[in-house]
């Protein structure tokens, strides 16, 4: 089972900075990553697949890249909307889906 | 416009069977390349991937729970069942469906999610 570890657990920031969450995985996942956003109480939202493709309807401040097995999502000017917990999860290599532990992005 | 609803009781003992319903609208689960799946996440926890069936009936399972769950789907009610037996509290968690389409090969749409607490 690939293991998914996120960095850092707990991240601060102010409205309008760039922020990057990074994501490593236990062994190359061919590019299959994808990054999801989860506020209270709501479902996980696909931001991004296949590393680097914005879902539809998602903001071009979200991207993504990496490759192999570290990977980030940056935030070009953090919105006060995307404070929330970010999951990345990998498909390259299942069953099973594997999700990393998040990172819980709060206002500064 | 695509939709999930997951359905069940919110309250189960130990050593009971679970059973969820996904009811889906806005895509057929008879569509090559389309699958459901079922994820869960303790309370304050993180996310962990359950069961996938596909267009075509081909499943697929968390191995370390492969024993204790099935998937089925009903095309003509679009609807996904998963069954969970011999539920422990370790098992409580908020229980979500959600679509899954080859050309993105994760889940892009997800049900609002139901919580199940296993407790005697």
């Amino acid at each position: 089972e690939i293991v998914m570890t996120q960095s850092p657990a707990t991240l601060s920031a102010s409205p309008g900075e760039r922020v990057t969450l990074s994501c490593r995985a236990s062994q190359s996942v061919n590019g299959k990553l994808a990054w999801f956003q989860q506020k209270p109480g709501q479902a996980p939202r696909l931001l991004i697949y296949a590393t680097s493709f914005r879902a539809t309807g998602i903001p071009a401040r979200f991207s993504g890249s990496g490759s192999e097995t570290d990977f980030t999502l940056t935030i070009s000017s953090l919105q006060s909307e995307d404070f929330a917990v970010y999951y990345c999860q990998q498909y390259g290599d299942w069953p099973p889906y594997t999700f990393g532990q998040g990172t819980k992005l709060e206002i500064k | 416009q695509i939709t999930l609803k997951e359905s069940g009781p919110t309250l189960v003992k130990p050593t009971q069977t679970l059973t969820l319903t996904c009811t889906f609208s806005g895509f057929s689960l008879s569509t090559n390349g389309v699958a459901v799946g079922w994820i869960r996440q303790p309370p304050g926890n993180a996310l962990e991937w359950l069961a996938l069936i596909y267009w075509d009936d081909d499943k697929r399972y968390r191995p370390s729970l492969k024993s204790r769950l099935t998937i089925t789907k009903d095309t003509s009610k679009n609807q996904v069942v998963l069954t969970m037996t011999n539920m422990d509290p370790v098992d409580t968690a908020t229980y979500y469906c959600a679509h899954r389409v080859d050309s993105i090969n994760t889940f892009d749409y997800w049900g609002q999610g139901t919580l199940v607490t296993v407790s005697s």
